[in-house]
């Protein structure tokens, strides 16, 4: 079936560190892949999404690329701050056959400064 | 442009006690879904409406019924609440569910607990 993977998190970083959180998916067809950001106490908003093998989403110095060949979709950020301090959602939309958009668990990080 | 609101932001009930949550959204959106967010289960779909005037089932239906009202308004309602149904719950829209970009608008949440 399908469904989204993201390592399990709390994930904890000191300022200005390297960011990497893992997502891989399994899907039929060719999915759209998103990621999410949830601030404490808020509703998830978009961070990024692909909606193509090799395309590159990014916003607020986050990125992450299709990777059609190895089914993942990691968010990568080469300077973390404390406002990035977040729960972070991968997801990915089905639209062959029924409508369906799959989130993953989602990944706790927390940046200390 | 408030976006995605839901009503209430809290509330407690005892078993057996029912209740509708309410949201709205400003953005002429088409579609319009709950879910529920549990610790360890990421957010599971429980209704959505594709259009107004129509409401499909999604991942975790049962105990739970739904209303599109208008375009604006998606209110869940809760007839006989149970414990198991103690979770965060989000209202969110998009413009149109199933184009390949659909991106959500979500609510700030509301958060149930059943006694």
């Amino acid at each position: 079936g399908n469904s989204v993977t993201q390592m399990e998190g709390p994930v904890t970083l000191s300022e200005e560190a390297f960011l990497t959180i893992n997502c891989t998916y399994t899907a039929t067809g060719y999915p759209s892949l998103f990621w999410y950001v949830q601030y404490p106490g808020e509703g998830l908003q978009l961070l990024l999404k692909a909606t193509k093998a090799d395309d590159k989403g990014s916003n607020k110095g986050f990125e992450a690329t299709y990777r059609k060949e190895t089914t993942s979709f990691h968010l990568e950020k080469g300077s973390v701050q404390v406002s990035d301090s977040a729960v972070y959602f991968c997801a990915l939309i089905i639209t062959s056959g029924t409508y369906k958009y799959i989130f993953g668990t989602g990944t706790r990080l927390k940046v200390l400064a | 442009n408030a976006g995605v609101t839901q009503t209430p932001k809290f509330q407690v009930l005892k078993t057996g006690q029912s209740m509708t949550l309410q949201c709205a959204q400003d953005m002429n959106h088409n579609s319009m879904y709950w879910y529920r967010q549990d610790p360890g289960m990421g957010l599971r779909l429980i209704y959505y409406s594709a259009s107004e005037g129509t409401t499909d089932k999604g991942e975790v239906p049962n105990g739970y019924n739904v209303s599109r009202l208008n375009k604006r308004e998606f209110s869940l309602r809760l007839e006989s609440a149970a414990p198991s149904q103690t979770s965060v719950y989000f209202c969110a829209s998009s413009e149109f569910s199933g184009g390949a970009a659909d991106t959500q608008y979500f609510g700030p949440g509301t958060r149930l607990t059943v006694l």
